[in-house]
């Protein structure tokens, strides 16, 4: 059973625009949500994290946007470059990023130039 | 940030051998590491998490005899695939948890698996 649901599975978006990517969950006793991102063979590296006590948090041109009531986070890349190009992984833990990570299928972002 | 290498980064071996994949914390203490696996355009599967001087915890359906889990040290861990098959190739990665202050997990750079 899937724990954290992803979408879209590919997303393509020109340079200079937003990406978005959402994810959901079902167990309410998660309270750790990090984004990945990946580079083809590569192991994942840490984004942006974010815990349900804030709706929002923002680090240079990526932001998380939190509903807890939705159980639904997501990712916004502003400015997308062509750099960012690679699969984004969001997740979902109980206590910290320090326990067992459920992860969600992965977004493939190309970004066109 | 914290560091977490991984050897080799690539493998091939022929069916039935076995082959050893380090997993280190460069610059950390990791009391716990996670071993993931991943095939093609898939997302990580936790397969195993394993605490440091104690026998690795497996998820439902990792055949434990099949991946052997050694954390002899607070910096290592291996994963060992005995009697490897063509349908073990994949891409394991590990990942180390910084029981410091930061407690989040660390991950390797992976290690890609083909057999023959």
């Amino acid at each position: 059973q899937q724990q954290v649901k992803q979408s879209p599975q590919s997303l393509i978006v020109q340079k200079g625009g937003i990406s978005i990517i959402n994810c959901a969950y079902e167990n309410t006793a998660f309270d750790y949500f990090p984004w990945y991102q990946q580079f083809p063979g590569k192991g994942p590296a840490l984004l942006i994290a974010i815990r349900p006590d804030v709706s929002e948090k923002k680090e240079g041109r990526f932001t998380i946007s939190f509903n807890k009531s939705a159980k639904q986070f997501s990712l916004h890349i502003m400015d997308s470059q062509p750099g960012d190009s690679a699969t984004y992984f969001c997740a979902a833990s109980i206590g910290t990023g320090a326990n067992n990570l459920f992860f969600g299928t992965g977004t493939r972002l190309t970004v066109i130039p | 940030g914290a560091v977490v290498s991984q050897h080799p980064s690539r493998v091939i071996c022929k069916s039935g051998t076995s082959v050893k994949i380090e997993c280190r914390s460069l610059d950390f203490q990791a009391t716990t590491m996670f071993w993931y696996r991943q095939f093609p355009k898939q997302s990580l599967m936790l397969m195993a998490t394993s605490n440091e001087g104690s026998k690795a915890t497996y998820e439902q359906g990792v055949e434990k005899d099949k991946f052997l889990i050694n954390h002899a040290s607070l910096t290592l861990s291996t994963l060992t695939v005995t009697s490897a098959h063509p349908e073990d190739s994949s891409f394991y990665i590990c990942s180390a948890r910084d029981g410091g202050a930061r407690k989040t997990q660390y991950f390797g750079p992976g290690t890609r698996l083909l057999v023959l």
